[in-house]
């Protein structure tokens, strides 16, 4: 099955600086990479997601970028802020069969410091 | 819309003892899936559906049962809880096949099992 990987698993930041995500997959059938992020206590929520046919996706401060051919994508976090701090979980589904099982990497934890 | 509910939030059950954790949505999504999150660990995929009827295995089946009567009913069922399942465990769910994967997930159930 699908095994995906992710670093650093904690992050420190000072408010304004940029934070970067990284992650590997090992299933070449993988097709579909969203980037969830939860706080202390609650869901994870969606913030930007990639399909495998484009290499970069930006949404205001956050951006996500896909090399396919080496299986690793990352998210990018520019001009953070306090509220960005929580934990942040890449996935990677194979998909197909109407299925969209995620598999998730070990989840980074982002502080950013005022 | 109620999106994914669950019940119910908090549960402590015995060794040995069996439970249901409900999951429900009103989005008409046929995709619905069970994920436990163990401390440093992403979401692991517990069973999953494409739609009322069919139900399979994800990463972690051992020890729990679905089913799915229904498009918008898929209950997990705890055969005989042992502490190795002490977790919190999310409901997500999605209509693949639109221009968007997301997977919506619930508020969570915090079990324990002592």
């Amino acid at each position: 099955g699908e095994n995906v990987e992710q670093h650093p698993s904690t992050l420190s930041v000072q408010e304004g600086d940029s934070a970067v995500i990284k992650c590997t997959y090992s299933d070449s059938a993988s097709n579909y990479f969203p980037w969830y992020k939860q706080e202390l206590g609650k869901r994870p929520q969606l913030i930007i997601d990639i399909r495998s046919n484009v290499g970069e996706k930006k949404d205001q401060r956050i951006a996500v970028t896909l090399n396919k051919t080496a299986k690793h994508f990352s998210l990018h976090i520019t001009e953070t802020q306090p509220e960005d701090s929580a934990v942040y979980f890449c996935a990677a589904s194979p998909g197909g069969g109407g299925a969209n099982n995620l598999f998730f990497g070990t989840g980074t934890r982002l502080t950013v410091i005022p | 819309n109620a999106g994914v509910t669950q019940t119910p939030k908090f549960q402590v059950l015995k060794t040995g003892q069996s439970m249901t954790l409900q999951c429900a949505q009103d989005m008409n999504h046929e995709y619905m899936s069970w994920y436990r999150q163990d401390p440093g660990m992403g979401l692991r995929l517990i069973h999953y559906s494409v739609g009322a009827g069919i139900t399979d295995q994800g990463e972690v089946p051992n020890g729990y049962n679905v089913s799915r009567s229904t498009t918008e009913d898929f209950p997990l069922r705890l055969l005989s809880a042992a502490p190795s399942q002490t977790s919190v465990y999310f409901c997500a769910s999605s209509y693949p096949g639109q221009a968007t994967y997301e997977q919506y997930f619930g508020p969570g159930t915090r079990l324990t099992v002592t």
